[in-house]
C-alpha cells in the first residue's frame, strides 16, 4: 500500500522569501509523483511530476522539487514566493501515470506581504 | 481545450435526499476518475472509469453510491440516500492513457444537513 505525508498542515511565509513544502512517501513499487495546487475556489492544477529521469523536476509558476529515493521524499520548493501563491498544496504518489492518485493532507502555503 | 466540468458546483440537500453529481470530462480523454475530500481529511479515490467500463470501484464507501459513464462520455454519481458524512468536495478527473497525470475539475461542495 502507498502512503503520503505532508508534514506541515500550513506554511506561513513572507512574500519574496524561499520556501519549502514537505513530502515524504512509502510504496513498495515504482513510484510516481505528484504536486497539485488548489487555489481558492478552483480545482486541483497539476504543479509538476516525477515519472522518471532527472530527480530534479521544474514545475509551473517557479515551484520545484527534487525526488529522494533514499530518503522517500519529493519537496517542493521555490525560491521566492508571490502573495498569489497563496494556496493549498497536495502531494500524491502514483505506481502509473493514470492509475489511483493517493494524496496527502495537505498543506496550506500563506504568503503575507 | 475545454477543461474537465463539473456541476452543480455546489448542493445542499437534507438527510436522506438524493443528490446526482456530474463530470464531463475532457473529449477523448478514456480515463474517468472520481474523488472526495472529506473535511480535514485527505483527498480519496472513489472509483475509475475506463471508457464506459468500471476499471476500480474499491473506492466507493458503500452502497449508496452509485456511479456510471453513458457511453463513455459524461460520468454521473448518485448518492441516494444521502448521509452527513457524505458531505465533502466530490472531484472529478480525466486522462488520456499514457503518462501524465490527470486534469481535475473544480469540484462540487456537498453538503448534508
Amino acid at each position: 500500500a502507498q502512503s503520503v505525508t505532508q508534514l506541515d498542515s500550513q506554511v506561513p511565509v513572507f512574500e519574496e522569501a524561499p520556501v519549502e513544502l514537505r513530502c515524504n512517501y512509502s510504496s513498495s513499487v515504482s513510484v510516481y509523483l505528484f504536486w497539485y495546487v488548489q487555489y481558492p475556489n478552483q480545482g486541483l492544477q497539476l504543479l509538476l511530476k516525477y515519472l522518471s529521469g532527472s530527480t530534479l523536476v521544474k514545475g509551473i509558476n517557479g515551484f520545484e522539487a527534487e525526488f529522494n529515493k533514499s530518503q522517500t521524499s519529493f519537496h517542493l520548493r521555490k525560491p521566492s514566493v508571490h502573495i498569489s501563491d497563496t494556496a493549498e498544496y497536495f502531494c500524491a504518489v502514483s505506481d502509473s501515470g493514470y492509475s489511483t492518485l493517493t494524496f496527502g493532507k495537505g498543506t496550506m502555503l500563506l504568503v503575507s506581504p | 481545450e475545454a477543461g474537465v466540468t463539473q456541476f452543480p458546483s455546489h448542493s445542499v440537500i437534507e438527510k436522506g435526499q438524493t443528490v446526482t453529481l456530474r463530470c464531463d470530462p475532457i473529449s477523448g480523454h478514456d480515463n474517468l476518475y472520481w474523488y472526495r475530500r472529506v473535511m480535514g481529511k485527505e483527498i480519496k479515490f472513489l472509483l475509475h472509469f475506463v471508457k464506459e467500463s468500471k476499471q476500480d470501484e474499491s473506492g466507493m464507501p458503500n452502497n449508496r453510491f452509485l456511479a456510471e459513464r453513458t457511453g463513455g462520455t459524461y460520468s454521473t454519481l448518485k448518492v441516494q440516500p444521502a448521509e452527513l458524512e457524505d458531505s465533502g468536495v466530490y472531484f472529478c478527473a480525466s486522462s488520456r492513457r499514457g503518462l501524465g497525470g490527470y486534469t481535475f475539475g473544480s469540484g462540487t461542495r456537498l453538503t448534508v444537513v
